[in-house]
């Protein structure tokens, strides 16, 4: 079994768009992430759910929308997409928010043309 | 800015070699330290997590901390083809629940 999911694994859109990028864990787990890592392989925190909670919110901006319906789903909505925001995103889980190991979702690569 | 910092390679290892990755953090503060691999066009998985000084094994693999020096290093014993990844050297500094990623280290393991 997956245990942590993501869809869609690839999404291919067009400048202006809105689209969105779905994330669930089986793991049982308290805490949620997304990250988004560029072309040249750095992997960056974006947002952080705790059950339900925000608990990180970088200094993205406000075109990416996190939204977290129960602990087990973490879904991210971006508006208005710009060339800028391809890249590969990445949902990731923990146990808790603090010190905790994070496995990672298998990713999903977004090309703006 | 908190920071870890690697050397981003790449390391080219021949088979059956011990290949060492290196990792420096600026925060004082950071209390958890993790080691991910990552194939290419894969996403990163936790190999190995380390919390206090010292050197802790699993498998082929040993972590090393160094608190007083800001110092974590990953060895990997006896060297496989299939080990060839980037590794990702990730930093927990508990004050803002982040995990901070270091840039990563490709390591190539020639047969």
């Amino acid at each position: 079994d997956t245990a942590v999911s993501q869809t869609p694994k690839y999404l291919v859109t067009q400048m202006g768009n809105d689209k969105s990028i779905k994330c669930e864990q089986n793991l049982g787990h308290d805490t949620m992430y997304w990250y988004k890592q560029d072309s040249k392989k750095f992997l960056k925190i974006m947002f952080s759910y705790n059950n339900k909670e925000l608990i990180i919110n970088e200094t993205v901006p406000n075109r990416f929308s996190p939204k977290s319906p129960d602990k087990a789903h973490l879904n991210l909505h971006i508006n208005s997409l710009e060339l800028g925001d391809s890249a590969v995103y990445f949902c990731a889980s923990s146990q808790g928010p603090l010190n905790y190991e994070q496995y990672f979702g298998p990713g999903t690569r977004l090309t703006v043309t | 800015q908190k920071e870890v910092e690697q050397n981003s390679g790449p390391l080219s290892v021949p088979e059956g070699a011990i290949a060492s990755l290196n990792c420096t953090y600026s925060d004082r503060g950071s209390q958890s330290f993790f080691w991910y691999r990552q194939y290419s066009g894969k996403s990163p998985e936790l190999i190995m997590f380390i919390y206090s000084n010292g050197d802790k094994e699993d498998g082929r693999f040993t972590a090393q901390l160094n608190k007083a020096s800001q110092y974590v290093s990953l060895l990997i014993r006896d060297s496989q083809p299939s080990d060839s990844a980037t590794y990702l050297c990730a930093v927990y500094g508990g004050s803002n629940y982040k995990l901070t990623f270091g840039k990563g280290t490709l390591l190539t393991v020639n047969p």
